[in-house]
């Protein structure tokens, strides 16, 4: 079983909205990725959680902000985004951060 | 620096028509070249991984190969459902170990 769960499939928000994508995985993966994909353009790495400590933030503005609760989730944060930040944000994990990664579904994200 | 590019963009193929997705690299530690496909609106599925030039590695319709500089993924008398966008992505040395190129998108029309 290769499953990564993500909720909601879809939101619209408004700019002065808080909200939060979340994560989930029981496949004993210990790194953890969140990406944001625009259409026709691949997907693009926002963070990465290894053994539940953040190692990589990609320069993502404050206004994401990432959470690690435990092994098997992954929430992101969102605060006061702007419509340029609406896109498809895709989570993925990995057995470590040198094995396949395996996606979820995506949240498609409107911010109105 | 890690660089990755796909070609062609986008591919019409006629259903049975077989054709190859070319995805050139230069990479310092290659740790894998991996092959995603990914419907619109949903996340990349995962194909194939190739760690050496000479691999190859087959699944139904379609086939990846490995050079020093290069990956295919050839596909061989496609079917409507083959339509998709085809990633491949490098696997580097760091802790994000996918770089991801363009994309091709395939369309085959029945």
């Amino acid at each position: 079983d290769t499953e990564v769960t993500q909720t909601p499939k879809h939101l619209v928000m408004g700019m002065t909205n808080k909200k939060s994508l979340k994560c989930e995985q029981h496949m004993g993966h210990r790194a953890m990725y969140w990406y944001k994909q625009k259409a026709k353009k691949p997907p693009e790495l926002m963070f990465v959680y290894s053994y539940e400590k953040l190692s990589i933030n990609e320069s993502v503005p404050s206004r994401f902000s990432p959470e690690c609760p435990n092994s098997s989730l992954l929430n992101l944060h969102l605060h006061a985004l702007q419509p340029e930040d609406s896109a498809l944000y895709l989570c993925a994990s990995s057995q470590d951060t040198k094995n396949i990664q395996y996606f979820g579904a995506g949240t498609r994200l409107s911010v109105l | 620096e890690d660089q990755v590019t796909q070609s062609p963009e986008a591919l019409r193929l006629q259903e049975g028509e077989s054709s190859s997705l070319n995805c050139s690299y230069t990479v310092s530690g290659l740790r894998g070249l991996f092959w995603y496909r990914q419907d619109p609106g949903k996340g990349p599925e995962f194909l194939f991984t190739l760690y050496s030039a000479g691999e190859e590695k087959e699944k139904e319709r379609l086939k990846a190969t490995l050079t020093k500089k290069e990956s295919f993924l050839h596909i061989t008398a496609p079917k409507p459902e083959d339509s998709a966008t085809y990633l491949c992505a490098l696997g580097g040395t760091g802790a994000n170990n996918l770089f991801f190129g363009t994309g091709t998108r395939l369309t085959v029309i029945p």
